[in-house]
């Protein structure tokens, strides 16, 4: 079965060091989104591609980068970590032909200390 | 900016009761999505409504869109305690894959 995959899905990290989180799909879709969810903010789009080499910012992408060097891949590295960037964040994939309708990864808690 | 708001955010109801949970949205838009999300858990897709006048049943839900009001409802009916979650809905304002999401509705059935 198709699915996506996100790790790691728990991470403790100091302020100011790199931080990557990996997404990977196998549901062979174009568009992938990266999500923080956060009490009192729902769902907030931090980046996201159309497709190959594509990437674009969302909402909150201060801090935060993504490339697409593959359909399968779109992995969030956090430049350098702040407390504020502790959050739970999910990935997405969408079809690009479809309904729009996103498929989540289970999820990423980090901690930033 | 499109903006999407979710009523009530917190409900908790008994078994067997009937509600609505109400989606408002503030431009145009055709696309609409449920989701369902369970404590500590992932986002589970619901419904997915594409045209004014959409309706959408599975088991206890069903959902509807009215595109011309700006207004998507989720009624459950005879609700039980599994139905118990945070739902959320979502709009793609430009049909641009790029979701707007409500705050959430937190559904707590007693038993």
């Amino acid at each position: 079965d198709a699915e996506i995959t996100q790790s790691p899905r728990h991470k403790i990290t100091e302020t100011g060091r790199q931080v990557t989180l990996a997404c990977h799909q196998t549901w062979n879709h174009n568009n992938m989104f990266w999500y923080r969810q956060d009490l009192g903010h729902g769902l907030r789009l931090i980046h996201y591609s159309y497709g190959v080499q594509d990437t674009n910012k969302g909402e909150v992408s201060d801090g935060y980068s993504v490339s697409r060097s593959n359909t399968e891949d779109l992995p969030l590295t956090l430049e350098s970590a702040a407390s504020s960037q502790t959050s739970v964040y999910f990935c997405a994939s969408s079809s690009l032909w479809e309904t729009g309708e996103l498929f989540f990864g289970e999820g990423s808690r980090l901690t930033v200390l | 900016e499109l903006k999407v708001e979710q009523n009530p955010l917190f409900l908790s109801m008994q078994e067997g009761k009937n509600y609505t949970i109400y989606c408002n949205y503030s431009t145009t838009s055709d696309r609409l999505y449920w989701y369902r999300q369970d404590p500590g858990k992932s986002l589970e897709s619901l419904f997915v409504l594409l045209s004014n006048g959409a309706v959408k049943q599975e088991g206890r839900l069903m959902a509807s869109l009215d595109t011309k009001a700006r207004l998507s409802t989720l009624h459950i009916t005879a609700a039980v305690h599994d139905l118990s979650a945070t739902y959320f809905c979502a709009v793609d304002e430009d049909s641009n894959y790029q979701l707007i999401w409500g705050a959430g509705t937190k559904l707590i059935i007693k038993p």
